[in-house]
């Protein structure tokens, strides 16, 4: 999973608890992005970064929360806001002089909320 | 609407045989297409991607990907399969400017 680390791989948590997934990549990468994948559909964006202090919401941003203090790391809070909050939540970056460069991903994190 | 279609939700091959997972796309301009393989609860991997130039692309693990211009298609191909080569792949089409749009995914499998 090449050089992104994303912790927990488990997590547990009851509804109305906010929760923050980490992610961490020693790639010297500029952009990461964060993703919710749900069986039997595509990845779907969150939020992606592309410069420290700065970030962009994509396409399903709304109960979630990003910042970007170092180049190295992008923490995604789930907020109790967030309906539907289970799911397998991934991290990857990728360089960002050039959008053809591929992304690289971490292994990945399954948020169950009861 | 920009989209990506992979048609298939399942692809089932015998090891040894060639395989094809299909994906096309509905996209503005000359976009980037991307291959990723994901094995169960795991991170994606990169496989091959196309930018420009020769319309067949060879990438990671023997696999290669055929470029369609007329019919905006992205076909993952493979000569002979293995069976770890069973796994959920993924089509990605980034157009110039914007955010990788997905496809659904294929889960492909491979029996001995």
């Amino acid at each position: 999973d090449g050089g992104i680390t994303q912790s927990p791989k488990y997590l547990f948590r009851k509804e109305g608890q906010n929760v923050t997934l980490s992610c961490e990549q020693n790639l010297n990468h500029d952009a990461m992005y964060w993703y919710r994948q749900d069986p039997g559909q595509g990845l779907r964006l969150i939020y992606y970064s592309q410069i420290v202090n700065d970030f962009q919401k994509g396409d399903i941003a709304e109960g979630y929360s990003v910042s970007r203090e170092k180049k190295e790391s992008f923490p995604l809070t789930v907020t109790s806001a967030q309906k539907n909050p289970t799911a397998f939540y991934l991290c990857a970056s990728s360089s960002q002089g050039d959008l053809s460069y591929e992304q690289y991903f971490g292994p990945g994190t399954r948020l169950t909320v009861t | 609407a920009q989209s990506v279609a992979q048609p298939e939700d399942q692809v089932n091959v015998a090891e040894g045989n060639p395989l094809t997972v299909k994906c096309t796309y509905s996209v503005s301009g000359n976009p980037y297409l991307f291959w990723y393989v994901q094995y169960p609860n795991r991170g994606l991997q990169f496989l091959l991607k196309y930018i420009t130039g020769d319309n067949l692309v060879k990438g990671s693990y023997g696999f290669e990907a055929e470029f369609n211009k007329s019919q905006t298609s992205f076909h993952l191909k493979k000569p002979s399969a293995l069976v770890s080569d069973s796994a959920l792949y993924f089509c990605a089409v980034r157009p110039r400017g914007y955010q990788l749009i997905w496809g659904a995914g294929t889960k492909l499998i491979i029996k001995p």
